[in-house]
């Protein structure tokens, strides 16, 4: 029930392309839902975040919709820029789980120009 | 650099060495944490220390040894590793008891195991 589900694992665009990922979760008391960028030889970086009161998020080019009834959340990259090629992960914190965060398994995402 | 500063930055040790990792927060943060990072797996968390206790030890093995001696160092000792040990070994901190809100990792220590 701890388990955060992240798909897919890779991924490949094109410049100005919108690369989706999504993430599931089964802990309805899961109450924060951030996404962490990672470039290599680097430790994971806070992106965006968002909290399950609210069904969407906005923060530059980054995106996060959040579906509360489906438990599923997903981040969409507006006009993306080979400088997003990345690794991205979903986590999620909160209930019995509080100070923890359980991680996605990661989506490698590649943009070419 | 992000706050949470990791040494060092690559590690080789053989199998029966004895070597630390060493993570260090100049954030005021009261929470610490081990994670290994392996290919194709997710994040998994090893050690959680708040306030310089040890409030989670995640069934790790004990060749892996944390050492917290107060809120701002947190250090890895490993001994007779095996080469499955051989991971990105990421610290990070938070404010205390979780604090996702705050949480920020280091730039890791790429262990090899030879």
């Amino acid at each position: 029930q701890q388990q955060v589900k992240q798909s897919p694992q890779s991924l490949i665009v094109q410049k100005g392309g919108i690369p989706i990922i999504n993430c599931a979760y089964e802990n309805t008391a899961f109450d924060y839902f951030p996404w962490y960028q990672q470039f290599p030889g680097k430790g994971p970086a806070l992106l965006i975040a968002i909290r399950p009161d609210v069904s969407e998020k906005k923060e530059g080019r980054f995106t996060i919709s959040f579906n509360k009834s489906a438990k599923q959340f997903s981040l969409h990259i507006m006009d993306s820029q080979p400088g997003d090629s990345a690794t991205y992960f979903c986590a999620a914190v909160g209930g019995t789980s509080y100070g923890k965060l359980t991680f996605g398994q990661g989506t490698i995402l590649t943009v070419h120009p | 650099e992000t706050g949470v500063t990791q040494t060092p930055r690559h590690l080789v040790m053989g199998m029966t060495n004895k070597k630390s990792l060493k993570c260090e927060q100049h954030l005021g943060h009261n929470a610490m944490y081990w994670y290994k990072q392996s290919a194709k797996k997710p994040l998994e968390l090893m050690f959680v220390y708040n306030f310089k206790e040890q409030t989670e030890n995640n069934s790790v093995p004990s060749r892996f040894s944390p050492e917290c001696p107060n809120s701002s160092h947190l250090f890895l000792h490993l001994h007779t590793l095996q080469p499955e040990d051989s991971a990105l070994y990421l610290c990070a901190s938070s404010p205390p008891w979780g604090g996702a809100y705050g949480y920020t990792f280091g730039s890791g220590t790429r262990l090899t195991v030879v």
